[in-house]
């Protein structure tokens, strides 16, 4: 199985830009879950979504940012615009069946770099 | 008060020795907890679920206090591979549905 997959695994761009960060779950996952990882803030669940469907969104910082997950194999979390503040690492993780007896399988995270 | 916290180390070990550390977590209700390992730059993996009982796997233990709130995790016989970012989590239960929540994380360093 090649797990979770992230594209890109870098991004550099300036502020006021928009930014499309991808994934790609393990097939037959039917859990997917965006994380931001910073120095000061830690490990920060923004949105999952079962099925498809958006669960809980709490964690997304504000309207600059939104997720979509418009079939089973395939999610984006945007950015626009991106402020120098969004630098982080961003991981996409899924599971299968609930949250709480199954394991969340990471990707290798998106290291984003917001000038 | 964060929900989850732990001592962001580093716990400086030296090969062969034992190190064990906590994790407190602020929600009573909390249902569910795990410790994930992280190596530098790379991504979380879950390293072991921790059980009422406790339970152990090789030279790492894991027990919980529901009285004080906390888990621990024990790693004895320390090899250098062990150094990482030890990430507490713990399941909680929202009105918006279920979340885990990630601790700021442990740092280990085993050395020779």
């Amino acid at each position: 199985d090649a797990g979770v997959i992230q594209s890109p695994r870098h991004e550099v761009t300036e502020m006021g830009q928009e930014v499309t960060l991808r994934c790609k779950p393990i097939s037959g996952h039917d859990y997917l879950f965006w994380y931001r990882q910073t120095m000061m803030r830690g490990l920060e669940l923004l949105i999952y979504f079962n099925n498809n469907v958006p669960i809980d969104d709490s964690g997304m910082p504000e309207d600059r940012f939104s997720a979509k997950m418009p079939n089973a194999s395939f999610s984006t979390l945007k950015i626009q615009p991106s402020e120098p503040r969004d630098s982080a690492v961003y991981f996409c993780a899924s599971s299968s069946r609930t949250v709480s007896t199954d394991t969340q399988y990471f990707g290798p995270g998106t290291r984003l770099t917001v000038l | 008060r964060k929900e989850v916290e732990q001592d962001p180390g580093p716990f400086n070990v030296p090969e062969g020795a034992t190190v064990a550390f906590n994790c407190t977590y602020s929600n009573s209700a909390s249902q569910s907890f795990f410790w994930y390992r992280q190596d530098c730059r790379k991504e979380p993996k879950l390293l072991m679920s921790v059980y009422s009982s406790g339970n152990e796997d090789g030279r790492f233990t894991a027990q919980l206090n529901r009285a004080s709130q906390y888990i621990s995790l024990l790693i004895r016989d320390s090899k250098l591979s062990d150094s990482a970012t030890y990430l507490c989590v713990v399941l909680m239960i929202k009105a918006a549905g279920n979340k885990l929540t990630f601790g700021g994380g442990t740092r280990v360093l085993v050395k020779p």
